[in-house]
This record gives C-alpha cells, structure tokens and sequence, in this order.
C-alpha cells in the first residue's frame, strides 16, 4: 500500500534554532517528492520538488535530502524564525503524470520566542 | 497575477443541499485539482484535470462531480451534501501535469454540513 508517514507529529522549537523533519514512503513506483509548508487557514506552499537523482536541494533556509534507496526524506530548516511556524507536508508522486500524489498528515512545527 | 482564487471561504449547508465550489486561476496552467483536507489526514485528492473539457477521479471522488469548460475556471459541485463532506477543500493548478511543475493552491472553502 502507497503510504507517506512523517514524524514527529509536532515539534517545538525555540527561535534561532535549526530542526529536521522525516519522510519515510513506500511508494512505487516513485517519481517526485515534494514539501510543502501549510500556515494555519491557508493552502499548502510548494517549498522543494525532488527527483530521484536528487540528493538535495535547497530553498532559502529550508534544505530537503532525499535517500531513494532506504526511501526516506528530511527536511531541515535553519536558523528558524516565529514565521516558520506551520505544518510541513511530504508529498510522493507515484506517476510521472503527477495525477497521483500521496500526501503525509504533516508534522505541525511551533517556534517560540 | 492574483494566482489560484476559491469562492466562498466559508459554506454552511444543511444535508441534501446542493452547491458549487468555485476555483479559478489566471496563469494559464493546464492542470488542476481538487482536494479535501480533513483533521488528522492528508489532502486527499477528489478530481482533476489535464486541460479544458477533460476531466478525471482522484481518490474521493464519490458526491463530487466537476466540469473544465474554460482553462481558468475548475468548479465543484457538490450535489446532495452529506455530513460527511464537512471538510476543508482546496484547489490547485500547475503548469505541467504536476509531474515537477510546481502546483500552487489557493486559500481554500471551509464547508461545514449539518
């Protein structure tokens, strides 16, 4: 079964401090793997989109690593600040198409002052 | 470009009523979507479209039906709402078939059924 499990489900971190989510998937096949950043009542915003022969890739302060092999991702986010205060969403697509996304529940990041 | 914009933000129907979704996006992309999002899930994807006048189902397509008349405009009709469609909807376009074009969404319809 195609599925997207993240961890930790929620995370507080104090500001200025750096922190990695996980990705781990079992879906194939693979074609892409996407986070996204979703603030509180508004939609998901695309921060990185990865292919299978990317390792990584960087989008500001947000760096995402993807291992195709062991099939896990992270997302690291540096020097984090009040507005990094969201849900971060991992998100497969099993088709080059991208008509078949498999979306994780997302893990729910505070930072505090 | 005012991206990908949904009417209304918020919807109260009662069960039986029927009622349109409204998404439309003005950066000429072939492809959208729609989702729902409800607590403790990931967006699960309802129906889609690769271009005007074709239209297929995602993974919850059952209540839902859509149409693509136009590249700008994907509505979606819900037509006898049912408590279970309370939920979060969102709706997306890219530029590709999603395939690495990024998809943008838009701030979403917050739809509660009593």
């Amino acid at each position: 079964k195609n599925q997207v499990e993240q961890s930790p489900q929620s995370l507080i971190i104090l500001e200025g401090k750096n922190c990695t989510l996980q990705c781990n998937y079992t879906v194939s096949p693979f074609s892409n793997l996407r986070w996204y950043k979703q603030d509180t009542g508004r939609g998901p915003v695309s921060l990185t989109i990865m292919t299978f022969s990317e390792n990584t890739k960087s989008n500001g302060r947000y760096t995402a690593t993807l291992d195709a092999d062991t099939k896990q991702s992270s997302l690291h986010i540096t020097a984090s600040q009040l507005s990094d205060s969201a849900s971060y969403i991992c998100v497969v697509s099993f088709n080059q198409a991208g008509t078949a996304l498999i979306f994780g529940k997302g893990t729910t990041l505070s930072v505090s002052s | 470009n005012a991206g990908v914009t949904q009417t209304p933000k918020f919807q109260v129907l009662k069960t039986g009523q029927s009622m349109t979704l409204q998404c439309a996006q003005d950066m000429n992309h072939e492809y959208m979507s729609w989702y729902r999002q409800d607590p403790g899930m990931g967006l699960r994807l309802i129906h889609y479209s690769v271009g005007a006048g074709i239209t297929d189902q995602g993974e919850v397509p059952n209540g839902y039906n859509v149409s693509r008349s136009t590249t700008e405009d994907f509505p979606l009709r819900l037509l006898s709402a049912a408590p279970s469609q309370t939920s979060v909807y969102f709706c997306a376009s890219s530029y590709s078939k999603g395939g690495l074009g990024t998809q943008y969404f838009g701030p979403g319809t917050r739809l509660t059924v009593l």
